[in-house]
């Protein structure tokens, strides 16, 4: 049984650019959350997406928006990107059940130059 | 804000129980209280949650207080290998919605 999977691994991009990051749910999950950490700290929660709306989003610009396609699957997408967006994005997955455990994938380390 | 607070930093020997301490004095009832760890550079790990009622599955054991003010997360054989930061987050039993972290407590396995 897949885990949380996420695309890519590593990114380095450049002030200003956009990046996209793909993240595939746990089978069976059909709701994503999106977390940002930087470094030395805990998690930050961007948003969450169910059935292919975004359900909940925590205090981020509106550069980040995000995606969830009718596979479940979900991309987020950061534009005119700064330094401070360094960070490890984390994806997780749950069930649309009230209640359900999220599991982690293991994130994609973006470096902003 | 998160609601929990945790030590900065702990240690325990190999072999050892590591037992790891978390405040919620301001819980409510309908909240779970859930345990992540998170290995260097790695996704978090979700470890173990209950309600009310002290739980163990393969890797912990969570011990909740009776007024529901704080927890215990317990390594029983602590290894190298659990050498992480242990994050304490509590969480609405009937919502999926966000998690909250805090600054976690940093456990380091001596050998």
């Amino acid at each position: 049984d897949a885990g949380v999977t996420q695309s890519p691994t590593h990114l380095i991009k450049t002030r200003g650019q956009q990046v996209t990051l793909r993240c595939s749910p746990k089978s069976g999950h059909d709701t994503v959350s999106w977390y940002q950490q930087a470094l030395g700290q805990g998690p930050q929660f961007i948003f969450q997406y169910y059935e292919e709306e975004e359900r909940q989003r925590g205090n981020f610009p509106d550069r980040f928006s995000g995606h969830q396609f009718p596979n479940y699957s979900s991309e987020l997408n950061v534009n005119a990107l700064l330094l401070g967006d360094s960070a490890l994005y984390l994806c997780a997955s749950s069930s649309g059940t009230r209640g359900e455990t999220q599991y982690f994938g293991p994130g994609t380390r973006l470096l902003v130059l | 804000d998160a609601k929990t607070t945790q030590p900065p930093s702990m240690d325990c020997a190999e072999g050892r129980a590591a037992n790891l301490p978390c405040n919620h004095s301001t819980i409510s009832g309908n909240e779970y209280v859930y345990w992540y760890r998170q290995i260097h550079s790695q996704g978090p790990q979700y470890i173990i949650h209950g309600l009310k009622n002290n739980e163990t599955n393969e890797m912990a054991s969570l011990i909740i207080t009776e007024d529901r003010k704080s927890s215990t997360l317990i390594l029983p054989h602590a290894t190298l290998r659990d050498t992480a930061v242990y994050y304490c987050i509590v969480r609405p039993m009937d919502s999926s919605y966000k998690l909250i972290f805090g600054s976690g407590t940093r456990l380091l396995v001596r050998p």
